[in-house]
This record gives C-alpha cells, sequence and structure tokens, in this order.
C-alpha cells in the first residue's frame, strides 16, 4: 500500500491566490483527517470525515477555509483567498472507524507558502 | 493551561542512554498517540494505547489512565533517534469535543549523541 497520498508536496502562492490540497486516503480507510502545523501553536485539527461526511469542522480557521471529500478515497482542502498567516504545514491523515476510532497515519504533508 | 502537557521540551542524550519523554492530560480519553516527527518533516504513529504498555523493539509506551499519563521510552538510543516526540490523545467519551478529535502536545525535540 502506498499509504496517504498528500500533493503537492510544496506550495508557493502569492496572497489572495486559491489554493487547493490534495489528500488520497489508504485503500479501505474511511475517516479522512486534515491537520495544520505551525511553529507557534504546533499541530491542530482542521477537520475531520467519516465516511465521507464532515464530523468536526470547529478548527477550520475562517470561511476561507473549505474541505471536501468528492469519493471515499479523496479530499482537498481549498484556501481561497489565501494569507501570509496560512503558511504552515498541512497534514491529512487517514483511519479506519468502525464505532471505535483506530491508530491514524499520516501523510507527508504539503509546505504551504503565502507571499 | 494546555489539555496535553508534554515534559522535557527538549532533551539531549548521549548515544545508549535511556530516555524517558513524558505526558500529561486533563481531559477524558479513548485512547493516546505517541507520534514521531523527523527533521525531515514527515510523521510516523508510534503507539496507539489505551491501557498498560507496549513495545516495538527499543520503543517501550506506557500509560496511567487513573493517573492520565503516558510515558514513552527509548531504551539503548541511537543518533537516529533524534527526532520531535509529540504525544496525541483522542476524546473519549466524556470529552467535551468530539471522539475523533486528536489533541496534541507541543511535542518533545530529542537529540542523541554519538
Amino acid at each position: 500500500d502506498a499509504g496517504v497520498i498528500q500533493s503537492p508536496r510544496h506550495e508557493v502562492t502569492e496572497m489572495g491566490q486559491e489554493v487547493t490540497l490534495r489528500c488520497k486516503l489508504i485503500s479501505g480507510h474511511n475517516s479522512l483527517f486534515w491537520y495544520r502545523q505551525t511553529m507557534m501553536r504546533g499541530l491542530e485539527l482542521l477537520i475531520y470525515f467519516n465516511n465521507n461526511v464532515p464530523i468536526d469542522d470547529s478548527g477550520m480557521p475562517e470561511d476561507r477555509f473549505s474541505a471536501k471529500m468528492p469519493n471515499a478515497s479523496f479530499s482537498t482542502l481549498k484556501i481561497q483567498p489565501s494569507e501570509p498567516r496560512d503558511s504552515a504545514v498541512y497534514f491529512c491523515a487517514s483511519s479506519f472507524t468502525s464505532g471505535v476510532y483506530n491508530e491514524q497515519f499520516f501523510g507527508p504533508g504539503t509546505r504551504l507558502t503565502v507571499l | 493551561k494546555n489539555e496535553v502537557e508534554q515534559s522535557p521540551q527538549n532533551l539531549t542524550a548521549q548515544e545508549g542512554e535511556f530516555i524517558t519523554i513524558n505526558c500529561s492530560y486533563s481531559v477524558g480519553i479513548s485512547a493516546l498517540h505517541w507520534l514521531q516527527q523527523h527533521p525531515g518533516g514527515g510523521i510516523v504513529s508510534l503507539f496507539m494505547l489505551s491501557s498498560g504498555k507496549k513495545k516495538h523493539g527499543r520503543l517501550i509506551a506506557t500509560i496511567n489512565i487513573q493517573e492520565k499519563h503516558s510515558s514513552l521510552h527509548i531504551t539503548a538510543s541511537h543518533p537516529r533517534d533524534s527526532a520531535v516526540y509529540i504525544c496525541a490523545v483522542l476524546g473519549g467519551m466524556n470529552y467535551g469535543g468530539s471522539q475523533g478529535n486528536l489533541i496534541f502536545g507541543k511535542g518533545t525535540k530529542l537529540s542523541v549523541k554519538p
């Protein structure tokens, strides 16, 4: 299994541009988590889905951020418009959940720089 | 006060030393993760445990649910163990947030010198 796949690995963009981050879950997993890591705040949960349904989006900073799961194995995190304070490493993780939440497997992350 | 506290924040050890990293939490949990993040940035899950002790190679993780405390031990440490070790708890039934929510500690940066 290739593990959790994220793209792009690095993204540099200018303030005001739209940014789309992508994540492919491990085959057979049904929970998907988006995290953000910064020096100041460490790792924070942004949103997570279970069986394609958003369960908790309380960590999404503001309306500029949106996340979707168009199918069971793929998710996007979109920032529109982007701002310099969005610069961070964005991780997605997947797990198999069946009543009980199990171990999460992390993708390699996308390093986003907004100039 | 953070819901998940780790100590120490930074740790420097000589190769071969026994290392302990501590994690205390204040919320009800269903499980606890120990994660390893290497200088390249990738995050690897080392352990997920909800009681007792788990061992994998030179790594041992313990948890005391009553005391809300977990430790990660590394025996015979090696320079390749140098990384940031992160404790993360999974909110349980009594946690105010949703049950799948991982709450992270700030991490312990370990440096093992040859």
